[in-house]
């Protein structure tokens, strides 16, 4: 199984930082790659997928890139409902992994 | 408004049996493939199974293979997990998923743009 590694696994950050995550693949996996947030006790909300689309009604400070093996997630101006956990998923090959989540906490 | 609702899930011994539903409301299920996925108390996500809109294609993640079986009954509008010997790290709360599958560039996407509120399902004795 195709393993992916999100670094930093927790993060501080205040109301209008500029956040980036990372997520690694352990093989390429083209652009097949998907974002999420998931809030407490929450389900999960879809952010990005095709690693750079922004879903529907998601706020455009969200932005996701990468191909290959290295992926990132970016929020531009951090805003309060934003603090989460974020998680990626490979959709390359069977099964699906998710990475291991970011925790992103007020600073 | 278009939703999923799961439910069936409880405390059950562990090598017991449970199954889990998931009822979509507001949309076809017939059009979409449907997916699985848990998370342990405190833990990360896991993709746990997908099933194709007619039925006819299924994946899942090895640690369930041979235990547990996702199936649909697109009349009823419905998506199923059948459990089978349970195991004390099955417990989790199990989220369904509709897939929109995006097309781009000639490549299908998972997309998981729709969730369920999860069922809890916890194995113990």
């Amino acid at each position: 199984a195709i393993q992916m590694t999100q670094s930093p696994s927790s993060l501080s950050a205040s109301v209008g930082d500029r956040v980036t995550i990372t997520c690694r693949a352990s093989q390429g996996i083209r652009n097949e790659l998907a974002w999420y947030q998931q809030k407490p006790g929450k389900a999960p909300k879809l952010l990005i997928y095709a690693a750079s689309s922004l879903q529907g009604g998601v706020p455009s400070r969200f932005s996701g890139s990468g191909s290959g093996t290295d992926f990132t997630l970016t929020i531009s101006s951090l805003q309060p409902e934003d603090f989460a956990t974020y998680y990626c998923l490979q959709d390359y090959n069977y099964p699906r992994t998710f990475g291991q989540g970011t925790k992103l906490e007020i600073k | 408004e278009m939703q999923l609702v799961e439910s069936g899930g409880g405390l059950v011994q562990p090598g017991g049996s449970l199954r889990l539903s998931c009822a979509a409301s507001g949309f076809s299920l017939s059009s979409y493939w449907m997916t699985w996925v848990r998370q342990a108390p405190g833990k990360g996500l896991e993709w746990v199974a997908n099933i194709k809109q007619d039925g006819s294609l299924e994946h899942y993640v090895d640690s369930v293979k041979g235990r547990f079986t996702i199936s649909r009954d697109n009349a009823k509008n419905s998506l199923y997990l059948h459990m089978n010997a349970l195991r004390a790290e099955d417990t989790a709360v199990y989220y369904c998923a509709r897939d929109m599958t995006p097309y781009e560039g000639n490549i299908y996407y998972d997309a998981f743009d729709i969730w369920g509120q999860g069922t809890m399902v916890t194995v113990s004795s």
